[in-house]
């Protein structure tokens, strides 16, 4: 089955360092990719939409210039977050999908800023 | 209130049962999916339908538009499908609305 990968799984780093996430789509082309934020007993909230090619679309209340997304490729987009601080720790998750098929998400990656 | 609502939030359940969980949403929608979120954090998508029933392996999922619910069944279930089951609902573009969760442990 389709799978995506995403790195690191869990990052400690002191506040003002910038932190890239990358996800990966091994064997499929994605056509559009997400990028969700979970905080500890909540649900998902979509932070992003991003597609090859283009600007990624930000959802209400996410910051652009905090949160950059670059999607250079049909298999590859990147979360820089940028001047993480302490606020910022949470459980970031991607997903990848062809158009009308299902989302196929990554392993999340647990950001701690200290 | 939630644009999808899940219900229960928290299920404990003997090996063996028989688990429904249930999904109520007030947007209109494409597709309903179910996820499964492993205590790891990764999440697997179960199923994605927009009409009638659906069965995989132990798993089922049913959907009824008019009343805009869904529900998730698993059979003989097992501790091994302890894990947080997801519903979320899909608009008309691509954007998912995800339900809080419920929460399952399967004793043996």
């Amino acid at each position: 089955g389709a799978v995506v990968s995403q790195h690191p799984s869990w990052v400690i780093c002191k506040s003002g360092t910038s932190v890239k996430i990358e996800c990966r789509s091994l064997d499929f082309q994605a056509t559009t990719m997400f990028w969700y934020r979970q905080f500890p007993k909540q649900s998902l909230m979509l932070m992003a939409t991003s597609n090859e090619g283009s600007k990624a679309t930000y959802e209400q209340g996410v910051e652009k210039d905090k949160f950059l997304i670059n999607h250079a490729s049909l298999t590859l987009s990147t979360l820089t977050v940028t001047s993480a601080h302490p606020e910022d720790s949470s459980f970031y998750i991607c997903s990848a999908r062809i158009s009308n098929q299902p989302q196929h998400f990554g392993d999340g990656t647990r950001l701690s800023i200290l | 209130k939630n644009e999808v609502e899940q219900s229960p939030q928290n299920l404990t359940a003997q090996e063996g049962e028989f688990i429904t969980i249930n999904c109520s949403y007030s947007v209109g929608i494409s597709a309903l999916h179910w996820l499964q979120q492993h205590p790891g954090g990764g999440i697997v998508s179960l199923f994605m339908l927009s009409s009638g029933k659906k069965k995989h392996g132990r798993l089922i999922a049913t959907i009824n538009i008019q009343e805009k619910h869904s529900s998730l069944h698993i059979t003989a279930s097992h501790p091994r499908d302890s894990a947080v089951y997801i519903c979320a609902a899909q608009g008309s573009g691509d954007k998912l609305t995800f339900g809080t969760g419920t929460r399952l442990a399967v004793r043996p």
